[in-house]
C-alpha cells in the first residue's frame, strides 16, 4: 500500500521543548516538502528536499529545521525558537522538481500539533 | 510574481445542483495549475491538474476545471453536488519563478452542501 504517512496525528508540546515530526514515503519519490497551514490560509512552504542529504529553505523556515538521510523519511523539528508553532504541519512529496510533468506533489494526512 | 486568488470563502449549494469555485491566476508564463481538495483534518487530494494540454480537464469523483488564458481563470466545476463533496478546495499554481516547482497556494473555498 504505497503512500505518505505522518505520525503522529496529533501532537502536544509545552512551550520551550523542541518536537520532531515524522514523515515517511514508500512511493520512491525524489522530492519531499513541509508545509504549514492555519486556520483560513493557504499552505506555506517550510522547507524542501530535491535529493537525500540536501534541502532548502521555504518561505517561513525560521524556528524550524529539517534532515533528509533518507530517500524515505524528511522529519522536520520544530523548534523552541518559532514563536507559534501551534498549526497542522502537512509533508508531500514528488517524483522529482523543476519540470511540470513529474512534479506533481502528494500530501500526507497531516499532524496537528498544539503548544500548551 | 505569480498568484492565485480564490474569489469566495465559502459557497453553499444544495444536494444535486451545480457547483462552481471560482479561482483567478496571476503569471507570466504558461501556468501549471492545480485543484486540491481537504476533507476536516485530512491531508490535501488532487483532484485534477491544468499542464498546457487540453483547456478542459477532468479530474476525479466528477469536478473538471476549464482554463481560459484571456480572462487568467481556472474555475472548478461538478454538475450535481453530493453531501460527500463538503470540504475545503484549494487552487494551486506551480512558481515558473524563482524557485521553479514550488506551489502558491490560494487560501481556500469552503463547500457545504446542504441535504
Amino acid at each position: 500500500d504505497g503512500g505518505i504517512t505522518q505520525s503522529p496525528k496529533y501532537l502536544f508540546r509545552k512551550e520551550g521543548q523542541n518536537v520532531t515530526l515524522s514523515c515517511e514515503q514508500n512511493l520512491n519519490h525524489d522530492a519531499m516538502y513541509w508545509y504549514r497551514q492555519d486556520p483560513g490560509q493557504g499552505l506555506r512552504l517550510i522547507y524542501y528536499s530535491q535529493i537525500v542529504n540536501d534541502f532548502q529553505k521555504g518561505d517561513i523556515a525560521e524556528g524550524y529545521s529539517v534532515s533528509r538521510e533518507k530517500k524515505e523519511s524528511f522529519p522536520l523539528t520544530v523548534t523552541s525558537a518559532q514563536k507559534n508553532p501551534t498549526a497542522f504541519y502537512l509533508c508531500a512529496s514528488s517524483l522529482d522538481r523543476g519540470r511540470p510533468s513529474t512534479d506533481t506533489q502528494y500530501f500526507g494526512p497531516g499532524t496537528r500539533l498544539t503548544v500548551l | 510574481a505569480q498568484s492565485v486568488t480564490q474569489l469566495d470563502s465559502h459557497v453553499s449549494v444544495s444536494e444535486g445542483t451545480p457547483v462552481l469555485l471560482r479561482c483567478n491566476y496571476s503569471s507570466s508564463y504558461s501556468p501549471s495549475l492545480f485543484w486540491y481538495v481537504q476533507h476536516p483534518n485530512k491531508g490535501l487530494q488532487l483532484l485534477l491538474k491544468y499542464t498546457s494540454a487540453a483547456t478542459l480537464v477532468k479530474g476525479i469523483n466528477g469536478f473538471e476545471a476549464e482554463f481560459k488564458k484571456s480572462e487568467t481563470s481556472f474555475h472548478l466545476t461538478k454538475p450535481s453536488a453530493h453531501m460527500s463533496d463538503a470540504a475545503e478546495y484549494f487552487c494551486v499554481v506551480r512558481s515558473s519563478e524563482g524557485s521553479q516547482g514550488n506551489l502558491i497556494f490560494g487560501k481556500g473555498t469552503k463547500l457545504s452542501v446542504k441535504p
